[in-house]
């Protein structure tokens, strides 16, 4: 079974500062996708960022990007200029690469990091 | 914009009544997800649907929930009767034929039972 692991429960960054979070995971398989989701205050989860395994290349999302270390199972998201809307928990996901096979994904989510924003 | 909705987005009941929550998915995603969010259990998956029909509820207790999608374009979960431990966030997700890894999600229905 999948697993993900978010070790801060909480982070702090200050207006206009960069901020990392980590995320970190175990899986036997080779091809899955992993995401950062944000859910503010008002409890909508938003999906910020993607990754596929199978990409080298990190993900950029405007002022939001990712370190994906596959050998390593890490994959950290950094918020550059933080603003305060930024504020948030930020839940890392993980799911199997399921697309044409027939079958449904099923996200793994780490227990999430709460990030504050502060002037 | 394409987004998913949910109705409503507050519920407060009392306890043994039933409970209807309804989603709209994304139109033209074949794939609904049904998921709860509490402090203690964090984002549990209920159930899931592809072209309408259930893949997997087995997240679901089974004895007072129930979930169907009666068309394309709504899904509903049910609880009946309700008890204060279903208090919880519930989301809807959905989720395209050509990238089923990806879930949007909709705004959730905060459901407090008395």
């Amino acid at each position: 079974a999948q697993t993900v692991t978010q070790s801060q429960p909480e982070m702090s960054v200050q207006e206009a500062e960069t901020v990392t979070l980590s995320c970190t995971y175990d899986t036997s398989e080779s091809d899955y996708y992993l995401f950062w989701y944000k859910q503010p205050p008002s409890r909508q989860m938003i999906l910020v960022i993607r990754q596929e395994a199978y990409k080298q290349q990190n993900a950029t999302e405007n002022r939001f990007s990712v370190n994906f270390q596959k050998a390593a199972k890490s994959f950290s998201l950094k918020i550059s200029d933080s603003q305060l809307g930024d504020a948030a928990m930020y839940f890392c996901a993980y799911s199997r690469l399921v697309s044409f096979t027939g079958t449904a994904s099923k996200l793994t989510f780490g227990t999430g990091t709460r990030l504050q924003v502060t002037l | 914009d394409a987004r998913v909705t949910q109705t409503p987005r507050h519920k407060v009941t009392e306890m043994g009544q039933e409970v209807t929550m309804r989603c709209q998915p994304i139109l033209g995603h074949n794939t609904v997800f049904w998921y709860r969010q509490t402090m203690m259990q964090g984002l549990e998956l209920l159930a899931y649907f592809r072209n309408r029909a259930p893949l997997d509820d087995s997240g679901m207790p089974k004895d007072r929930f129930s979930a169907e999608m009666p068309d394309a374009t709504l899904a509903t979960l049910k609880i009946q009767p309700s008890e204060p431990r279903d208090s919880a966030v519930y989301f809807c997700a959905s989720s395209s034929v050509v990238d089923q890894e990806t879930q949007y999600f909709g705004p959730g229905t905060r459901l407090l039972v008395l």
